[in-house]
């Protein structure tokens, strides 16, 4: 089975930096994903881990390790249309298990 | 290409009823997942299909949900009879076997409201 776990909800100030941490517990692991879901919208793609390490995309950066069992979503120069919430995802096979999502407010 | 489509995008009914969510997929892509997403549990996976075979319906709540794929290009969620704990917003994606990671496309989804 899967355990993920992240905050619920977090806060952070345009222009400034927020880590978004997630921890699993999982039977099988191909790979770990983060999605952004904007309030009644969709969930959208935003990353992949799946090797060890820090994988940048403009202003987002995701980092995994595998060992512990960590990941976390890295986003800078907050912008207002960030607010959103971010859902941890962990890749067994061709499906996804999500955790809960963070809420994420930011404030001018 | 229009991206993953569903409808009815709101559907609300009384209990008891009958409520059937359909999906296109994105046309080439071969998996199709249903996902329901609450604010309690979060977006859970009912069931995923590989080339409109269904590989693992392990979250499928009980009998009274069911899903079918006739073809690649159509999927139905049905529930029957219908509850008011049923409520919840049922997302549909799709995604296309890749090297490395398949990312899955959502659609909209469709909001249900059990009365």
């Amino acid at each position: 089975g899967q355990n993920i776990d992240q905050p619920t909800e977090m806060t952070a100030t345009e222009g400034a930096i927020v880590q978004i941490n997630c921890t699993y517990q999982t039977s099988g692991f191909n790979g770990l994903f983060w999605y952004q879901q904007h309030a009644g919208e969709a969930p959208t793609f935003l990353s992949y881990n799946v090797l060890d390490g820090l994988e940048e995309k403009g202003r987002f950066s995701s980092f995994l390790s595998r060992s512990k069992g960590y990941s976390y979503l890295l986003l800078k120069e907050l912008q207002m249309k960030d607010s959103a919430s971010y859902l941890c995802a962990v890749g067994s096979g061709y499906a996804l298990n999500f955790g809960k999502g963070t809420s994420l407010l930011v404030t001018p | 290409d229009a991206g993953v489509i569903q409808s009815p995008r709101h559907e609300v009914t009384e209990m008891g009823q009958e409520v059937t969510l359909r999906c296109k997929p994105i046309s080439g892509h071969d998996y199709l997942f249903w996902y329901r997403q609450t604010m309690m549990r979060g977006l859970e996976l009912l069931i995923y299909f590989n080339n409109n075979v269904p590989i693992d319906d392990s979250g499928m709540p009980e009998d009274r949900f069911s899903a079918k794929m006739p073809n690649a290009s159509f999927s139905t969620l049905k529930i029957q009879p219908s509850e008011p704990r049923d409520s919840a917003v049922y997302f549909c994606a799709s995604s296309q076997e890749g090297v490395f990671y398949n990312e899955q496309f959502f659609g909209p989804g469709t909001r249900l409201t059990v009365l």
